[in-house]
């Protein structure tokens, strides 16, 4: 069975820094994209940011880039998101995916295992 | 950026009842299109993607269908574990995705 497992959320003050990390388990890890995907108390879900298969090329959504940091351990199965000069509005569950085909192709971008999220709270 | 636009936003239903919601994109998307659907505190779950196939494991009363701009997911019979918030996505434009605002499906 595919698993997902976020840590590394919490309470960060306004300019702080968090590291989120995404164990992944019962997969070829390396063989998928995968994502970040975000979601603000009461509200919808938001893309934050994807990582090709490889680790050479990374996406971010323009509300986080330049701030936040996607990469990929394959010796480790682990996807982490490093978020720097964190913002009120960065406080959100954190969700890690795995991208739906391994051909890096459009849906690979869909994403059909999902973690449970880890919750980060930017507040003074 | 490609938005993507549900309707409605909240929607009242019995058990048995069939519905349909619908998500409009900005501009054409071919059949780059997935369906989730979420329940409070749970992470989403992928339903259909490819705009009408049904992903392993998601009952057949389920169905997508559409292409373009205008995408329908229609539940045939609604079930009581079926109230959920739904959410459609692009990968049109991959690897900048976007969702929909989402539909609250709620008992009436």
């Amino acid at each position: 069975e595919v698993q997902l497992l976020e840590s590394g959320g919490g309470l960060v003050q306004p300019g702080g820094s968090l590291r989120l990390s995404c164990a992944a388990s019962g997969l070829t890890f390396n063989s998928y994209v995968m994502t970040w995907v975000r979601q603000a108390p009461g509200k919808g879900l938001e893309w934050v940011s994807s990582i090709s298969t490889t680790g050479g090329t990374a996406y971010y959504a323009d509300s986080v880039r330049g701030r936040f940091a996607i990469s990929r351990d394959s010796s480790k199965n682990t996807l982490y998101l490093q978020m720097n000069s964190l913002r009120a509005e960065d406080t959100a569950v954190y969700y890690c995916a795995k991208g739906l085909n391994v051909d890096g192709s459009a849906f690979s971008y869909a994403m059909d295992v999902w973690g449970q999220g880890t919750t980060v709270t930017v507040s003074s | 950026d490609i938005q993507l636009t549900q309707s409605p936003s909240f929607l009242s239903a019995s058990v048995g009842d069939r519905v349909t919601i619908t998500c409009r994109a900005s501009q054409g998307i071919s059949s780059y299109l997935a369906w989730y659907q979420q329940k409070p505190g749970k992470a989403p779950k992928l339903l259909i993607y490819a705009a009408s196939t049904l992903q392993s494991r998601v009952p057949s009363r389920f169905s997508g269908g559409g292409s373009g701009t205008e995408f329908t997911l229609t539940i045939s019979s609604l079930q009581p574990e079926d109230f959920a918030t739904y959410y459609c996505q692009q990968v049109n434009s991959y690897p900048f995705i976007t969702f929909g605002q989402g539909t609250r499906l709620e008992i009436k």
